[in-house]
């Protein structure tokens, strides 16, 4: 097992376009979590899912954010209508669960830039 | 709201010193603390501490929970240019949510 991935790793777009980005996490990992990090910051989380079923959302995470984990394995983050705001890198991490391991392991992460 | 806060915020030592981190929070029902570290990608595990006074340790990284004063240090012993990161503190809560609350790291730069 690689750990978890996640595709592009860099992403230029124009403001007003959508992007997507896509998470596979290690397998066996339950939950899956998204979260930005800006510069000089920590990571600030945006939503998590527990298998299929998102549990939390963020109040970061606007109108123009969804997320989804459709079979319970990969997950994927879209933004529509990209602001400049919206430049960081988004970071994926997955853990097997309460009960079995808490530890989350990150990607690589996206570097998303909104020009 | 759930806190995190590190110090300092940077650290430029000599290779071959010891550097001591620090991470203070303040949570809503403490489950866990961790560190990370983070180079130019995504923050790599380094230890979860869960209990206070047992020291974790590896390698040279070695760590400690302070759950009473609600802080936590981690020490790094004969540092090395490859040790150079931005150390990563976050805290797990245990109410309703499975987020990780991170601080703002501290820069730790080696020189050779």
């Amino acid at each position: 097992d690689t750990g978890v991935s996640q595709d592009p790793r860099h992403k230029i777009t124009k403001r007003g376009q959508n992007v997507t980005f896509r998470c596979d996490p290690i397998s066996e990992h339950n939950r899956l979590y998204w979260y930005r990090q800006t510069l000089g910051q920590g990571p600030e989380f945006l939503t998590y899912f527990q298998n299929e079923a998102q549990l939390e959302k963020s109040r970061l995470l606007s109108d123009r954010f969804s997320a989804e984990r459709p079979k319970g394995s990969f997950s994927t983050l879209e933004i529509q209508r990209t602001e400049q705001g919206d430049s960081a890198m988004y970071l994926c991490a997955s853990s097997l669960g309460p009960g079995r391991s808490e530890t989350q392991y990150f990607g690589p992460g996206t570097r998303l830039l909104v020009l | 709201e759930d806190k995190v806060v590190q110090s300092p915020l940077s650290l430029v030592v000599h290779e071959g010193d010891t550097v001591t981190l620090n991470c203070s929070y303040e949570v809503t029902n403490f489950r866990s603390l961790l560190w990370y570290k983070q180079e130019k990608k995504a923050p790599t595990f380094l230890f979860m501490l869960t209990s206070s006074g047992i020291e974790k340790k590896s390698g040279r990284l070695s760590s400690i929970l302070d759950k009473k004063e609600l802080f936590s240090i981690l020490n790094i012993t004969a540092t090395q240019t490859g040790d150079s990161a931005v150390y990563l503190c976050a805290v797990l809560s245990n109410f309703g949510n499975e987020k990780l609350t991170f601080g703002t790291g501290t820069r730790l730069t080696i020189i050779p």
